[in-house]
């Protein structure tokens, strides 16, 4: 069935480290990928999205490429700051019927100065 | 600008007792839903409401009511709480199609059922 799987947490790095998280699913068609970001004590926002092959979704200096050989849509920053410290999920969504997306465990990530 | 906004924020529990989270939106969306959130579970989609007057269950519907009183309003009930559903509970809404969606959330209901 679909799914996503992500590297497993937490990932701890220094201030301007660069950074990369992993994300490969499974779905059938051409499905829509996004990365959401919790910050403490909040709710998930949408962080950037792809919806075909090769596109590349970017935002606040992440970004993420829409690997279809790969199944992947992996997560990078160059240089990573104190304030990114928060869980990222990666999701997808299957083209067709209602919006549901599909949402990956989560990864936490903890940046120190 | 509120979004979304979920009532309450915490709320502890005994085993047996109900209550309702309440969510309400002022974006004038459509799509509704109702999320668990769990340690290494990621979020697990409880209910959804795609339109006014409609409901469909998620991935994990049991022990779960909903009622989605009107286009702004959508209710999550436990009518016998258990201690397996301690959890956070995040309200979100749809807005956009056709490969332009996004989801707004809430900023949660932390429960513990004791």
């Amino acid at each position: 069935g679909n799914s996503v799987t992500q590297m497993e947490g937490p990932v701890t790095l220094s201030e301007e480290a660069f950074l990369t998280i992993n994300c490969t699913y499974t779905a059938t068609g051409y499905p829509s990928l996004f990365w959401y970001v919790q910050y403490p004590g909040e709710g998930l926002q949408l962080l950037l999205k792809a919806t075909k092959a090769d596109d590349k979704g970017s935002n606040k200096g992440f970004e993420a490429t829409y690997r279809k050989e790969t199944t992947s849509f992996h997560l990078e920053k160059g240089s990573v700051q104190v304030s990114d410290s928060a869980v990222y999920f990666c999701a997808f969504k299957t083209s067709g019927g209602s919006y549901i997306p599909t949402f990956g465990r989560g990864t936490s990530l903890i940046v120190h100065p | 600008n509120a979004g979304v906004t979920q009532t309450p924020k915490f709320q502890v529990l005994k085993t047996g007792q109900s209550m309702t989270l309440q969510c309400a939106q002022d974006m004038n969306h459509n799509s509704m839903y109702w999320y668990r959130q769990d340690p290494g579970m990621g979020l697990r989609l409880i209910y959804y409401s795609a339109s006014e007057g409609t409901t469909d269950k998620g991935e994990v519907p049991n022990g779960y009511n909903v009622s989605r009183l009107n286009k702004r309003e959508f209710s999550l009930r436990l009518e016998s709480a258990a201690p397996s559903q301690t959890s956070v509970y995040f309200c979100a809404t749809r807005q956009g199609k056709g490969g332009d969606e996004k989801l707004f959330f809430g900023s949660g209901t932390q429960l513990s059922v004791l």
